[in-house]
């Protein structure tokens, strides 16, 4: 158990829909990190939070937003679902942009 | 940007045997390496990492080995169990400001009893 949460674990939606994924962060990790796993692919990073501002983006669609919370929690946000969405979200935490990373059980998207 | 190339993409064992996992990076400002196994339905777990000051570190059964002039780094498992079969993803990473992981494409292990 790395101590990064992830919910919902599957979530299964239609074409068009909108769907947002929660993450908690390890205890005292500042920075959140999303990362898109589709099938047979590599880990693509998505976006990066470090104490409630972005700092880093990646291969993010426009169609997806996220943010970080006081409390540290993140959410990712997806909206006018496409098919190809669909894949495993993770969300990943560390102390600070310059440690290791830690990620959690992922969240498994469906759309059909 | 930076780019990680990682082979093979399969790889089969009997138990007991080594497996090796080789990566090359692009981008010489990069200077960490870390070493990730994903077992089915799980999140990418850390294994093993390395900086550019060492050249190779080792846990137990498994080290990694860095060299910063061909820029390619490798994952070794020596006395491979069935319990080491999985996906291991390779990453690279700058060391100034907010520097993303990008990963390799992954090698799926399996290590047959």
């Amino acid at each position: 158990d790395s101590g990064v949460t992830q919910t919902p674990k599957h979530l299964i939606t239609a074409t068009g829909q909108r769907v947002t994924l929660r993450c908690s962060p390890r205890s005292g990790d500042l920075s959140v990190y999303w990362y898109q796993q589709s099938l047979d692919q590599g880990l693509q990073f998505l976006i990066q939070y470090y104490n409630g501002e972005e700092r880093a983006k990646g291969n993010i669609l426009e169609r997806f937003s996220a943010q970080q919370f006081p409390d540290l929690h993140s959410e990712l946000n997806l909206s006018s679902l496409e098919l190809g969405d669909s894949a495993l979200y993770f969300c990943a935490s560390s102390k600070t942009s310059l440690d290791e990373q830690f990620f959690g059980p992922g969240t498994r998207l469906t759309v059909l | 940007g930076e780019n990680v190339e990682q082979h093979p993409s399969t790889l089969s064992v009997q138990e007991g045997d080594s497996a090796v996992i080789k990566c090359t990076y692009s981008d010489s400002a990069s200077n960490y390496f870390p070493w990730y196994k994903q077992e089915l339905g799980k999140g990418p777990q850390l294994i093993i990492d390395i900086r550019s000051n060492v050249g190779e570190k080792k846990d137990q059964r498994i080290a990694v080995t860095l060299n910063k002039t061909a820029k390619h780094f490798s994952l070794h498992i020596t006395e491979t169990q069935p319990e080491d079969s999985a996906v291991y993803f390779c990453a690279a990473r700058g060391n100034t400001g907010f520097q993303k992981l990008v990963f390799g494409t992954g090698t799926r292990l399996l290590v047959s009893p």
